[in-house]
């Protein structure tokens, strides 16, 4: 299994409601990463996990709350999120240190928040 | 990581090569050039990556400057399915602990029929 697999690929949720992204992968990799994207600009990074632990959170607003329950999965737990937080979120793997065979990527969950 | 600078958009015909520029004059020693593109729609996929020699994969060729401050993508046999915004990135091949991978702006290719 060489993917990385999103779900659901399309959201619409409203601003008072609390939602989550899931996204899963069997390669073994021992990194995971959320990415926004907003349409025509490239991927943001928000956050990175090493080892199921949070490495770098990229000052993103608490509003969006990772979780790395184990090393397959990585969730992004959604709650009064604004309309600007519309995007597509990205979500990655790759093996821990290694850079070599790149990042293995999604493809994505189209959020639209209402 | 360093910074790179391309071309926001390029054209290029169906059948013919497609050469896609990079500078990146600000690079270290230890960094390499990874490229990635993004089909509408989809994720970011990884092409190819160099230190300092030219590379070649199934995908694409890579060429890198003797100086190294810049490189070229190339996609020999462009087809229809090779439209995307194709990214230039730099950064070191080993990263201890966590790891970033920063996107810059893209170079938007459309391949023509």
């Amino acid at each position: 299994d060489t993917e990385v697999t999103q779900t659901p690929k399309h959201l619409v949720m409203g601003m008072t409601n609390k939602k989550s992204l899931k996204c899963e992968q069997h390669m073994g990799h021992r990194a995971m990463y959320w990415y926004k994207q907003k349409a025509k600009k490239p991927p943001e990074l928000m956050f990175v996990y090493s080892y199921e632990k949070l490495s770098i959170n990229e000052s993103v607003p608490s509003r969006f709350s990772p979780e790395c329950p184990n090393s397959s999965l990585l969730n992004l737990h959604l709650h009064a999120l604004q309309p600007e937080d519309s995007a597509l979120y990205l979500c990655a793997s790759s093996q821990q240190g290694i850079a070599n065979y790149g990042y293995t990527f999604g493809s994505g969950t189209r959020l639209t928040v209402v | 990581d360093a910074k790179t600078t391309q071309p926001p958009s390029m054209d290029c015909a169906e059948g013919r090569a497609a050469n896609l520029p990079c500078n990146h004059s600000t690079i270290s020693g230890n960094e390499y050039v990874y490229w990635y593109r993004q089909i509408h729609s989809q994720g970011p996929q990884y092409i190819i990556h160099g230190l300092k020699n030219n590379e070649t994969n199934e995908m694409a060729s890579l060429i890198i400057t003797e100086d190294r401050k810049s490189s070229t993508l190339i996609l020999p046999h462009a087809t229809l399915r090779d439209t995307a915004v194709y990214y230039c990135i730099v950064r070191p091949l080993w990263v201890w602990g966590a790891q970033k991978l920063v996107f810059g702006q893209g170079t938007r290719l459309t391949i023509n029929p």
